[in-house]
């Protein structure tokens, strides 16, 4: 069964910081992988998707990379602004449900003023 | 607007009490999920259905009951017998095609408390 990992489960810069969140994964054979945004109390926002066959995908100040031999990706946050607050989960597709996914605990991100 | 409503925001359930949490959605998406999230955890799957009065157990569906009539709606009754029902749920859906390649797309969520 698949099993994704999140670490830190939390963190808290000060604003203007460059940032790594980090997701790990346990059986490489995955189609693609998932970055969601959650604010307090309220559903996932999806940030980016990055496809098996894809390095990186990259969506204004958010680029996410994944390394499948690894079974990790990694969510860099350029220039962080306290909006940038809020928990992000990482998620992967079960491979032969693909209805199935199989969600990280998230890292809880702190910017501060 | 098109999205995915959750309704309500808040619930409370009572001692052996059924309830039911509302979800509805207009994107005509075809799959749609639901999910229980707990305090510092991640998303587990409750139920999910790809189609029209068809459904499929996750990996938490004891206690809980779904049905799916219209394309459009996906209710989930949380029964007596979820012994541990307070949590944050979420529904989902993902439009057609392969679900693989496709995000997910969430409603607001509703919060189930125990009197």
């Amino acid at each position: 069964k698949q099993e994704v990992t999140q670490i830190p489960a939390a963190l808290s810069v000060p604003e203007g910081e460059n940032l790594v969140l980090n997701c790990s994964f346990t059986d490489s054979a995955i189609y693609n992988l998932q970055w969601f945004r959650q604010d307090p109390g309220k559903g996932l926002t999806s940030l980016l998707l990055i496809q098996s066959s894809q390095r990186e995908q990259t969506s204004g100040r958010l680029n996410a990379s994944l390394d499948k031999s690894s079974g990790r990706s990694t969510l860099y946050i350029a220039a962080s602004q306290p909006g940038d607050s809020a928990t992000y989960l990482c998620a992967v597709p079960g491979l032969y449900n693909f209805n199935k996914f199989y969600f990280g605990s998230g890292t809880k991100l702190n910017v501060k003023p | 607007d098109g999205g995915i409503t959750q309704s309500p925001k808040y619930l409370f359930r009572k001692e052996g009490q059924n309830v039911t949490l509302s979800c509805e959605q207009n994107l005509n998406h075809d799959a749609m999920y639901w999910y229980r999230q707990d305090p510092g955890q991640g998303l587990r799957l409750i139920y999910y259905s790809q189609i029209v009065n068809d459904f499929q157990k996750g990996d938490i569906a004891e206690g809980y009951s779904v049905s799916r009539e219209k394309k459009e709606s996906f209710p989930l009754t949380v029964t007596s017998a979820q012994k541990n029902p307070t949590a944050f749920y979420l529904c989902a859906s993902s439009p057609p095609g392969q679900g693989a390649k496709e995000t997910q797309y969430f409603g607001p969520g509703t919060r189930l408390l125990v009197l």
